[in-house]
């Protein structure tokens, strides 16, 4: 498998709290993918980090990539409810088109 | 924006009998992608389109079908299904290196 023992973990925290989700990754990537999938709906894309970046910021969230240790974290700064997803990483090593792996993902429930 | 639309959104199957799915795109993306999805997993790629040739994964090979009849359209055909084909299909559309998915159709063999 392209990932690490990763099974979908659950996690709960409160609105307001920082969390931070990891993944780690066994094979090369050319670009780190963070999706977050809504119940009753498909993935969206919520932050891309390529191999030549460190880190990434899109309004609340925070994407790093370490490729020494190949492994990805994903970090929410003041949860909100509506934050509440399963997240998802998956990486990238195709180089003309996009061929995702996922790893196991990361179910987030904030709660008020 | 990109909408990719799959239809049906639910559908149940008998063991045995085939299952057709179809998915649709409104932007033009040179790829498409079919992945199956079970509770608590992660998606699994299952076959993909890059403009008009077909490439499938191996472990998947025998028994996923695919069709491209132009580049909006794109099905999933299975020719007889089994209990280990409920799952959920989502299906994408990209280029480069952003995939964009659709709602998924929800699939429930018996």
């Amino acid at each position: 498998s392209q990932w690490g023992e990763e099974n979908l973990q659950a996690l709960s925290i409160q609105e307001g709290e920082d969390v931070t989700m990891n993944c780690s990754y066994k094979t090369y990537t050319t670009v780190v993918h963070w999706y977050r999938q809504d119940s009753g709906r498909g993935p969206a894309l919520i932050i891309l980090i390529r191999s030549n970046e460190r880190e990434k910021r899109s309004g609340r969230l925070r994407a790093t990539l370490d490729t020494s240790s190949q492994s990805s974290s994903l970090s929410i700064t003041a949860a909100q409810c509506e934050d509440t997803a399963v997240y998802f990483c998956a990486t990238d090593a195709s180089s003309s088109f996009s061929k995702l792996v996922f790893g196991q993902g990361t179910s987030l429930s904030v709660v008020p | 924006d990109t909408t990719v639309k799959q239809n049906p959104r639910y559908k149940l199957a008998r063991v045995g009998k085939p299952v057709n799915l179809i998915c649709s795109q409104t932007m033009n993306h040179d790829t498409m992608y079919w992945y199956q999805k079970k509770p608590n997993q992660a998606p699994k790629l299952l076959l993909f389109y890059y403009d008009k040739i077909l490439n499938r994964e191996a472990d998947t090979f025998e028994k996923f079908q695919s069709s491209r009849p132009n580049n909006s359209f794109c099905s999933l055909y299975i020719g007889s299904a089994g209990l280990e084909y409920s799952a959920m299909y989502l299906c994408a559309a990209g280029t480069g290196d952003t995939q964009y998915f659709g709602p998924g159709t929800r699939l429930l063999v018996l």
